[in-house]
């Protein structure tokens, strides 16, 4: 157990619906980092929130937004969902002591499949 | 986009022989860390080297890296059985704080 989790394990809906994942980091740690792992596409980094700024954004579609809110926990915002963006859906978290040179702790991972 | 490629995409070995992966990279890096991923579960971390080491080991696992080629080895010692998962490395940069994942070696250790 990583310490990381994250609701929704599975989620199903249609195309054009909006989600929300949710994720609470390891006690401690201020980064909070999303990915995404489809069979195509690999696993990618999305963004990262550090103590509730926006730290680094990655390959993340404009359809997608994401916060972290003051007792650090994070939310990834899905809307106008396409079949393309069924995957599973990782949150991590790293560290207090700086962004680099920390291993990140990934939760469970949210399934979405869009239908 | 991927940055990591590991190699092989697949291994499958015999319990308690040695197992061997290797991924190369594109750019320069901080750090590499390897990530262990059973059947579409959450990863785990293995290990990480930072880019001033050339070797780091802990327990049955033994990392190599060589910036001056981009890559990096890791050697599962002794397998078992519950090492089979799929294996990723993964690089953080200079720029974004987001880790850059290779593709992955799929490991099945038959028993």
């Amino acid at each position: 157990d990583s310490g990381v989790t994250q609701t929704p394990k599975h989620l199903i809906t249609a195309t054009g619906q909006r989600v929300t994942l949710r994720c609470s980091p390891r006690s401690g740690d201020l980064s909070v980092y999303w990915y995404q792992q489809s069979l195509d596409q690999g696993l990618q980094f999305l963004i990262q929130y550090y103590n509730g700024e926006e730290r680094a954004k990655g390959n993340i579609l404009e359809r997608f937004s994401a916060q972290q809110f003051p007792d650090l926990h994070s939310e990834l915002n899905l809307s106008s969902l396409e079949l393309g963006d069924s995957a599973l859906y990782f949150c991590a978290s790293s560290g207090a002591q700086g962004y680099f040179n920390n291993e990140q702790f990934f939760g469970p991972g949210t399934r979405l499949t869009v239908l | 986009s991927q940055q990591g490629e590991e190699d092989p995409q697949a291994l499958s070995i015999q319990e308690g022989e040695n197992a061997t992966m290797n991924c190369s990279y594109k750019t320069s890096i901080n750090n590499l860390q390897w990530y262990r991923q059973n059947s579409g579960r959450g990863l785990v971390h293995l290990i990480l080297i930072r880019s001033n080491e050339r070797e780091k080991h802990s327990g049955r696992l033994r990392v190599t890296l060589d910036t001056s080629k981009k890559s990096s080895s890791l050697l599962i010692t002794a397998s078992r059985a519950a090492d089979t998962a799929s294996y990723f490395c993964a690089t953080l940069g200079g720029g974004a704080d987001g880790l850059t994942f290779g593709k992955g070696t799929h490991l099945i250790i038959q028993p």
